[in-house]
C-alpha cells in the first residue's frame, strides 16, 4: 500500500526539541520531493519546509528557519524533521507530503506536536 | 511570497445543487510550460487533506466527474455540480509554484 506514516509528535517543553519522522512504503521514496505542512488544530495549513528527491535542496519558512532542520535517508525510506527551540506557537499537527513532478498527490495522517510547560 | 486567497469562507449548501469556491493567487501561477501550479485538496474532519484536482483542470485518480476545476492565470475556480452529503469538509487551494502556499479554506457544509 502506497503510504506515508508520520511518527515522533507528543508533547515538549518551550526551548526543547523534538524529531519527527516520516516512514514512506509502496512507492519508490528517492524518486520524490518531500514536504512537511502544519496545521494547527481547526485552522489553516501553513507550508514548513521541503526537500528535493536527493536530498541535497532544502527550503525553510520564515517562521521555522534556523530552528527545524529537514532530512532524507532514502536508504531507509525515511523523511526526518528536527526541531528546535520549540515554541507555543509550533503546536500543530505535522504532516509529510509527497510530490511528484507537478503536485502533491499523497499526504500522511499527521503527528500532533504540543509545545507547552 | 506567493499570497493565496479563498471565497467564501463559508459555504452551506443544499443536496443536488451546486456550489462553486474561488481562489485568487497574488502572482500567475502559470508556468512557461503551459502548466497552471494550482490544485485542490478537501480535508474531511479528522481526516488529511485529500487531492481532487491537480494542474488547475485535471481530476485527480478516483475523484467523482461532480466535482470540476478552471482558471488559469490568477483566478480559479472549483465546482461541484451537484452536491452530496459527503462532500462536507473544507476545501483548500493550493499553489505549487513556488514551494507551497494554501488558501485560508472554505467550510462546506449542509444546509
Amino acid at each position: 500500500e502506497v503510504q506515508l506514516v508520520e511518527s515522533g509528535g507528543g508533547l515538549v517543553q518551550p526551548g526543547g526539541s523534538l524529531r519527527l519522522s516520516c516512514a514512506a512504503s509502496g512507492f519508490t521514496f528517492r524518486n520524490y520531493w518531500m514536504h512537511w505542512v502544519r496545521q494547527v488544530p481547526g485552522e489553516g495549513l501553513v507550508w514548513v519546509s521541503e526537500i528535493s528527491s536527493d536530498g541535497s535542496g532544502t527550503a525553510y519558512g520564515a517562521s521555522v528557519k534556523g530552528r527545524f532542520t529537514i532530512s532524507r535517508d532514502n536508504a531507509k525510506n525515511t523523511l526526518y524533521l528536527q526541531m528546535e527551540s520549540l515554541r507555543a506557537e509550533d503546536t500543530a499537527i505535522y504532516y509529510c507530503l509527497r510530490k511528484g513532478g507537478w503536485y502533491v498527490d499523497l499526504w500522511g495522517q499527521g503527528t500532533l506536536v504540543t509545545v507547552s510547560s | 511570497d506567493i499570497v493565496m486567497t479563498q471565497s467564501p469562507l463559508s459555504l452551506p449548501v443544499t443536496p443536488g445543487e451546486p456550489a462553486s469556491i474561488s481562489c485568487r493567487s497574488s502572482q500567475s501561477l502559470l508556468d512557461k510550460n503551459g502548466y497552471n501550479y494550482l490544485d485542490w485538496y478537501l480535508q474531511k474532519p479528522g481526516e488529511s487533506p485529500q487531492l481532487l484536482i491537480y494542474l488547475a483542470s485535471n481530476r485527480a485518480s478516483g475523484v467523482p466527474d461532480r466535482f470540476s476545476g478552471s482558471g488559469s492565470g490568477t483566478d480559479f475556480t472549483l465546482k461541484i455540480s451537484r452536491v452530496e452529503a459527503e462532500d462536507v469538509g473544507v476545501y483548500y487551494c493550493m499553489q505549487g509554484l513556488q514551494t507551497l502556499t494554501f488558501g485560508g479554506g472554505t467550510k462546506v457544509e449542509i444546509k
